[in-house]
């Protein structure tokens, strides 16, 4: 069964304090991994998209990097304007009968304390 | 451009009436899906359009809901009757070209549905 895991559930860190979220996933054909932001009342906000094994991508403090397995999101030196929960989503080749949907793991929550 | 706009942003309604959601994809975009959100279950895809045109309507929980899309700039959910179990936050998003390119989606900032 194709799925997304996310770990892990919550994350706290002080200001400043670096860590790393994973996104372990299993799919026929991956044909993207997406990493999403998401803050409370709102919708999701595209971060990354990464396509291939070894494969990484920044953005200011964030860098995501992808393996045939799993993707993790480094958050480097964080700030409290970083605090959201953090999605990961995969798109394959044949999922649900129809071709590449987005299939969301659950998020983590990160909080960052000042 | 403003995004993806969706209404009403907060919707509560009783159980076996009928609940409309709205959404106004991107312009431009060819692509239009509804997402719901919950915490047991987190993002769940509904259905999706291509062209205006419903692709996977496999995510659809019951014969209760219908999606429709009557032309690139408007999309509707429809919940009739409504259950309590309906409750949750529905998302619209779009995009430009996904199957082709891997282009991302843009999300709205969602409708949260409460059915008492």
């Amino acid at each position: 069964e194709d799925q997304v895991t996310q770990s892990p559930e919550a994350l706290r860190l002080q200001e400043g304090e670096s860590s790393s979220l994973n996104c372990s996933y299993t799919v026929s054909g991956l044909r993207g991994l997406f990493w999403y932001r998401q803050d409370p009342g709102k919708g999701p906000e595209f971060l990354f998209t990464l396509y291939s094994a070894g494969e990484e991508k920044e953005k200011e403090r964030l860098k995501a990097t992808l393996t045939k397995k799993e993707s993790f999101l480094h958050i480097t030196a964080p700030k409290p304007e970083d605090s959201a929960t953090y999605l990961c989503a995969v798109q394959g080749e044949y999922l649900r009968g129809s071709q590449g949907n987005l299939i969301f793991g659950k998020g983590t929550k990160l909080s960052v304390k000042p | 451009d403003a995004g993806v706009i969706q209404s009403p942003r907060h919707e509560v309604t009783e159980m076996g009436q009928e609940v409309t959601l709205r959404c106004k994809p991107i312009s431009g975009h060819d692509y239009l899906f509804w997402y719901r959100q919950t915490m047991m279950r987190g993002l769940e895809l509904l259905i999706y359009f291509n062209n205006n045109v419903p692709i996977d309507d496999s995510g659809m929980p019951e014969d209760r809901f219908s999606a429709k899309m009557p032309n690139a700039s408007f999309s509707t959910l429809k919940i009739q009757p409504s259950e309590p179990r309906d409750s949750a936050v529905y998302f619209c998003a779009s995009s430009f070209g996904f199957l082709k390119g891997y282009t991302e989606a843009f999300f709205g900032q969602g409708t949260r549905l409460t059915v008492v």
